[in-house]
């Protein structure tokens, strides 16, 4: 159980194009979902957290207007990254959390982006 | 502000040799949570375990043990009988508040554990 969802796995774009990402908790709901940002051999960074229904929190210095989220049911969030560019390439990753006292966030396998 | 710190970038052991992974943490908070995470090659992070501010028990599981000391603020994890399996990042992590899991995390920069034969 617990298991969460990402699609595309990786991506390639060119630049000035827009990707969405989808996070999916498959088998359970989810009351909150975070989205994270890891560089290469470097740690997570918490960009957003949203809830279903709510607008999504973002993370001091995260630019809410290229990183769109949307958190449309208990059990999709997207994150949409406007207009890309070559320093958006990044691994993305999503957490989902059933709540009810559940012991941890469920992670994503992961969104690779590159942008050309 | 909440910091999590791994001092230990990169360990290389030999199989079966017992190794452990630092971690410091620091917090304003009387109520928090650590994690320790498993990211394999492949992304996905592992939940491997959680302890709270207020159990400073140790914890055995398998070959993991993990030591909570709060009087250094360590929460540090030992792999015994290390097996070429464990070869991973793994990641320390903090949150704040009482609700645990569902509580933003700040994460460690991460050991990046390799174990040879």
């Amino acid at each position: 159980g617990a298991v969460v969802s990402q699609h595309p796995s990786r991506v390639i774009c060119k630049s000035g194009t827009s990707v969405k990402i989808e996070c999916r908790s498959l088998d359970f709901q989810a009351t909150t979902m975070f989205w994270y940002r890891q560089f290469p051999k470097q740690s997570l960074m918490l960009m957003a957290t949203s809830n279903e229904g709510s607008k999504a929190t973002y993370e001091q210095g995260v630019e809410k207007d290229k990183f769109l989220i949307n958190h449309a049911s208990l059990t999709l969030s997207t994150l949409t990254v406007t207009s890309a560019h070559p320093e958006d390439s990044s691994f993305y990753i999503c957490s989902a959390y059933p709540g009810q006292g559940a012991k941890t966030q469920y992670f994503g396998p992961g969104t690779r982006l590159l942008v050309l | 502000a909440q910091k999590v710190t791994q001092a230990q970038t990169e360990i290389s052991v030999v199989e079966k040799e017992d190794v452990t992974l630092d971690c410091v943490y620091e917090t304003r908070d009387t109520t928090y949570y650590l994690f320790w995470y498993k990211q394999p090659p492949s992304g996905e992070l592992v939940f491997l375990i959680r302890r709270n501010s207020f159990d400073e028990q140790n914890e055995i599981s398998g070959r993991y043990s993990w030591n909570f000391q709060k009087s250094t603020s360590s929460f540090n994890f030992t792999i015994t009988a290390s097996q070429v399996v464990d070869s991973a990042v793994y990641f320390c992590a903090l949150s704040e508040g009482g609700t645990g899991g569902g509580n933003k995390l700040t994460f460690g920069t991460g050991t990046q554990l390799k174990v040879e034969l």
